[in-house]
Order: structure tokens, then sequence, then C-alpha cells
């Protein structure tokens, strides 16, 4: 149980391009899900919380306006880089609690996509 | 906010040594602390959670400490197989997860 699933896995754009990730929980509901980011050996680092049907809650130095996160469900989270620059090419990973009350405290990851802005 | 340092980078050992992993934090202690295990180009797997009140978890060949004196918890992975190289993340749960750089292991057969 408790899968994440991410779409796409790779993306290449050119730069000034808008890309969209989803993230879906395929077994259960998520409430709240999780955008990160990560550099080649570097962290996670932790970019927007994202609340079902609220807006999402941006972590500090992370610009809404560039980032633009969707909770439309409680199984789909979207992020879209908007007018993407070779800057943004990084790790982008969600993550999905299940909710209160459940078994841990968890986040489950999903696998992860790779964007490449040229 | 919280400094999460894992203590080295990379750790090499020989097939069926146990590898201890050093994850070490700065401020208050949270509730409980959790260790992922994140394989190349790959999200991060949940491993074991710990909480404040508890020392010691174990998990088939893999054992967590956690010692809130010293603002500290151990990973051990005993017997270990090239099967477990990969990094290995620790986060804090606060009112967000915040993890460590990581450090990855390369166990040689």
């Amino acid at each position: 149980g408790a899968v994440v699933s991410q779409h796409p896995s790779r993306v290449i754009c050119k730069s000034g391009t808008s890309v969209k990730i989803e993230c879906r929980s395929l077994d259960f509901q998520a409430t709240t899900m999780f955008w990160y980011r990560q550099f080649p050996k570097q962290s996670l680092m932790l970019m927007a919380t994202s609340n079902e049907g609220s807006k999402a809650t941006y972590e500090q130095g992370v610009e809404k306006d560039k980032f633009l996160i969707n909770h439309a469900s409680l199984t789909l989270s979207t992020l879209t880089v908007t007018s993407a620059h070779p800057e943004d090419s990084s790790f982008y990973i969600c993550s999905a609690a299940p909710p209160r009350g459940g078994q841990t405290d968890t986040q489950y990851f999903g696998p992860g996509t790779r964007l490449t802005v040229l | 906010s919280q400094k999460i340092e894992q203590n080295s980078e990379a750790l090499n050992i020989q097939e069926g040594k146990t590898a201890t992993l050093t994850c070490n934090y700065t401020n208050y202690s949270p509730a409980y602390l959790q260790w992922y295990r994140q394989d190349p180009g790959r999200g991060p797997v949940f491993l074991l959670l710990i909480r404040e009140n508890e020392k010691e978890k174990r998990k088939e060949r893999l054992k967590v400490t956690f010692d809130t004196t010293l603002k500290q918890s151990l990973f051990h992975i005993t017997a270990s197989q090239p099967a477990d190289s990969a990094t290995y993340l620790c986060a804090l749960n606060d009112y967000k997860l915040s993890f460590g750089a990581g450090t990855t292991v390369t166990v040689r057969a």
C-alpha cells in the first residue's frame, strides 16, 4: 500500500516554457501533499505544502508565482514550473501523507521527476 | 531552523559487516525522527520511525537509536549486503520534514 506516482519521470524543455508535473496517491487519500526539490548530492528541500481544496503554503524563498501548485482532489496534486530557466533544472519529488490518525506520520514519496531546462 | 548533519558523505564497507550512520541535529529534539533510503534517480523510501521516548527501534537487519541528550540518532545495518548500497537520509519531523544531506553506503561483495 501507500504508493505515490509522478508523471512524467523525466522532462526536457526549452527555456521560457512551462512544465507541469503530476503527483498521485494511488491507494489512499492524501489531504496533504508536499513538493520537494533536490540538487545533486544535496538534501531534499521542501518547496511547498499542498492542501486539498486550499492554497498551497510555500517555504521561504520559493516563488509562488513561478511554482504553481494545485491540489484539486484527494489523490492529485500538480506542480507547474512557469517560464522555466536552466537554474530550475533539478529533481522534483512529491510526497503524500495519509490522513492524521493513520498508522504513522510518515510521508510516502513519489519516484521523482528529473527536469532539464535547456 | 534545525541544522541536520549526517556524519559522512560516503561509507564503504565489506559485505557482512555492520554499517553505522550518524545523524546529529542542533536545536530542540523533534517528536520523532525518520530514516529513509534513496536510490539514484528515485524518491526516498521510508525505513524506520523512532519517537523521542523510544531509545531503540528494530526492523529486520536495521536498528535505529535516538538519544535526545546527545541530539543524535544512529542507524545500523547489520550483516550488510551489496543490495543495501544506497543513500540513507535522516529526517526530523516538526511542522515539516527536514532532511539531512544523506550518507551514501557502498557494500563490497
